[in-house]
């Protein structure tokens, strides 16, 4: 299996707005809605931000939200704030029954 | 609210065996309510999928490590497990187990992870 494909990096001024892209295939992303996002700060474990393509858990601010369009699903960041530098990792479900992440997305607030 | 603690050998010796067991706090594995999983980060990298294992007992595995991946679950202990074959350098990485809810394809809960070093 192929890993998805995430934006090495992206930046923003807090306040701002940013977008991480995942894309996959029409055998993970594309075939199910079961896309999830993790953020993970330094030296931590991961920690679920969204799942479901959507969905965001209990106690998730409502800043961060979740989309897909085809094989592409994305990760929107409003209001960016100096607590979200971290690294984001996306994954999907696949047809074969197992997971599947994308390489991670460093997150900069400037 | 579930709480996962990874144990086991920090330092494996090459073509060694590594075994790790998550002890699960806060919900009974007998319940079957949750999948177990594992999943590792090598230094300075990414995630990757190991493998998890179904309330109904089947396991999926990454295709890359299936032929070397056992997965298991010892009720009794309310723990579960990870025994990695014939491993190298290239295993060496912070290892995590997680819970993913019944019906759910997302890992909600994460031990903290535990640090395993190849080397001889």
């Amino acid at each position: 299996q192929s890993a998805l494909t995430q934006p090495a990096s992206v930046s923003g001024s807090p306040g701002q707005s940013i977008t991480i892209s995942c894309t996959g295939t029409s055998s993970d992303v594309g075939g199910y809605n079961y896309v999830s996002w993790y953020q993970q700060h330094p030296g931590k474990a991961p920690k679920l931000m969204i799942f479901d393509v959507s969905n965001r858990p209990s106690g998730i601010s409502n800043r961060f939200s979740g989309s897909k369009s085809g094989n592409t699903a994305s990760l929107t960041i409003s209001g960016l704030q100096a607590k979200d530098e971290a690294d984001y990792y996306c994954t999907s479900y696949t047809s074969s029954a197992t997971f599947v992440f994308g390489p991670g997305t460093r997150v900069t607030v400037l | 609210q579930v709480q996962l603690q990874e144990s086991g050998p920090g330092l494996v010796k090459p073509s060694q065996t590594l075994s790790l067991t998550c002890t699960v706090s806060g919900a009974s594995i007998r319940d079957g309510i949750y999948h177990w999983n594992w999943i590792r980060q090598h230094p300075g990298k990414g995630l990757e999928w190991i493998g998890n294992i179904y309330d109904s007992g089947s396991t999926y595995s990454n295709p890359s490590l299936k032929s070397r991946l056992t997965i298991s679950v010892d009720t009794s202990k309310n723990q579960f497990s990870l025994k990695l074959s014939s491993v190298t350098a290239a295993d060496t990485a912070v290892y995590y187990c997680a819970a993913q809810s019944l019906g759910e394809f997302s890992f909600d809960y994460w031990g903290q992870g535990t640090v395993v070093t190849v080397s001889s």
